[in-house]
């Protein structure tokens, strides 16, 4: 069965970097975006970005742009997203979501979350 | 940038139906997806492309989409309904990114 399986927690200083990883399964991980999306306490989804699996483009939040790195290994079918310069409003829980070929369409399977926590 | 709109909240008696609405420039002619999100879970598909269902999803969930409004109806509500609902869009216009709606508190009484 499909299947997106995230890092655990994390808790970062504010100024530091944060890495999450999200590892595929039960498909072909090249034929299909893995779209980001975070989600602050008690708030809405956000968008964050999205990468293709095969060719590795991306499209980022223009918010997050400057900060924010998304990546794929095809080998070990992970995407990973790297968020540099944290501050106490990146703190969420992250969500790593399959979507189409181009990120444009639905997500139509979600990982289980990753926390991360910014704090002093 | 493209801006979704929903009510922060919608309340039904359980049995009865409930109207979820998204509002957008006309959103009409863009595809609409809506998730559901309980308590501490990952949000679920529960409608894509303005009115399909993924398998597993109940008939009782439906979608439209005209104007400028994308609307998820639940037919025949149940106490397990109860979670926060999101639309979703690609604005493929500019900047080309996804954008959610707010999210909708929906209680079931």
């Amino acid at each position: 069965q499909i299947q997106l399986l995230q890092s655990g927690a994390e808790v970062r200083k504010p100024g530091a970097s944060v890495r999450v990883s999200c590892k595929a399964s039960g498909y072909s991980f090249g034929n299909r975006a893995i779209t980001w999306v975070r989600q602050a306490p008690g708030r809405g989804l956000e968008w964050v970005g999205w990468v293709s699996g095969y060719t590795g483009n991306t499209n980022y939040a223009q918010n997050l742009q400057a900060r924010l790195t998304l990546t794929t290994d095809t080998s070990t079918t992970t995407a990973y997203m790297d968020l540099r310069s944290l501050t106490s409003d990146d703190t969420a829980i992250y969500y790593c979501a399959r979507g189409g070929s181009s990120g444009a369409e639905d997500l139509d399977y979600w990982g289980q979350g990753t926390l991360v926590i910014v704090s002093s | 940038s493209y801006v979704l709109t929903q009510p922060p909240s919608v309340s039904v008696a359980a049995g009865q139906s409930a109207s979820i609405t998204c509002g957008g420039n006309n959103i009409g002619s863009k595809n609409v997806h809506w998730y559901q999100q309980k308590p501490g879970q990952a949000p679920v598909l529960v409608i894509s492309y303005d009115s399909g269902r993924p398998s597993g999803i109940p008939e009782r969930f439906t979608g439209s989409n005209s104007g400028n409004t994308a609307t998820l109806t639940i037919s025949r509500v149940e106490a397990g309904d109860e979670a926060d609902y999101y639309c979703q869009v690609w604005d493929g216009s500019g900047v080309h990114h996804v954008v959610f709606g707010g999210g909708t508190k929906l209680t079931v009484l």
